[in-house]
């Protein structure tokens, strides 16, 4: 079992329909839950992070914590082209140390 | 502000050679983190640095790396010498003291041939 996993994808959703990215994590201590965005060919960039159980809104991006089911998500909301890109569950045990990486969903906003 | 630096951005180097990749981390960002995708997997973590020491290093693949960070500022990571499985990008990220993620460098693509 992987310690993180998300579906890769690729995950279509029509513009303006609410896009939902899932991940689960096998480590309990974990701590601190981050979702990274990645286009291609570029370095992944922070858009979320979370710490506590339920939801954190930021913008059309709510993150979703569920500790008890080790599972965390990513909904955006209003889904715009410029969305499309690889979606990173990331998962440490604190804010400072080591991250441990899904391997990304891919997901694609068709117009 | 200015970002995480890294270069090169690519390396194409022959196995048995050495390369060094460099990382300069955003200004007064004490934590400074290596990490590698080898195509088709996850990233995965090399090493942590606070400052000039070494905090994590658990996920240095073998004595063929090195990383170092002298004074605290920027760090480099040598690969001496490369081998085929060394090909992947390498990232370097950074973070203040407050818990709130990293941000990363472009990466250095690295081909080993």
């Amino acid at each position: 079992q992987k310690e993180v996993e998300q579906n890769s994808g690729p995950l279509s959703v029509p513009e303006g329909a609410i896009a939902s990215l899932n991940c689960t994590y096998s480590d309990r201590v974990s701590q601190s839950f981050f979702w990274y965005r990645q286009y291609s060919g570029k370095s992944p960039e922070l858009i979320m992070s979370i710490y506590s159980n339920g939801d954190k809104e930021d913008g059309r991006f709510t993150a979703q914590l569920n500790k008890a089911s080790q599972y965390v998500s990513l909904l955006i909301r209003d889904s715009q082209p410029s969305d499309s890109a690889t979606y990173l569950c990331a998962v440490g045990h604190f804010g400072n140390e080591k991250l441990t990486f899904g391997t990304g969903t891919r997901l694609t906003i068709i117009p | 502000e200015a970002g995480v630096t890294q270069f090169p951005s690519h390396s194409v180097i022959e196995k048995g050679q050495t390369v060094t990749l460099r990382c300069d981390p955003i200004s007064g960002h004490d934590n400074l983190y290596w990490y590698r995708r080898v195509m088709g997997k996850e990233i995965k973590f090399l090493l942590h640095f606070v400052k000039e020491s070494k905090q994590d290093e658990s996920g240095m693949p073998n004595n063929r790396f090195l990383a170092e960070r002298t004074g605290g500022t920027y760090s480099t990571l040598k690969v001496q010498p490369a081998e085929l499985e060394d090909s992947g990008v390498y990232f370097c990220a950074s973070s203040q003291d407050n818990g709130d993620g990293y941000t990363f460098g472009s990466g250095t693509r690295l081909t080993v041939v």
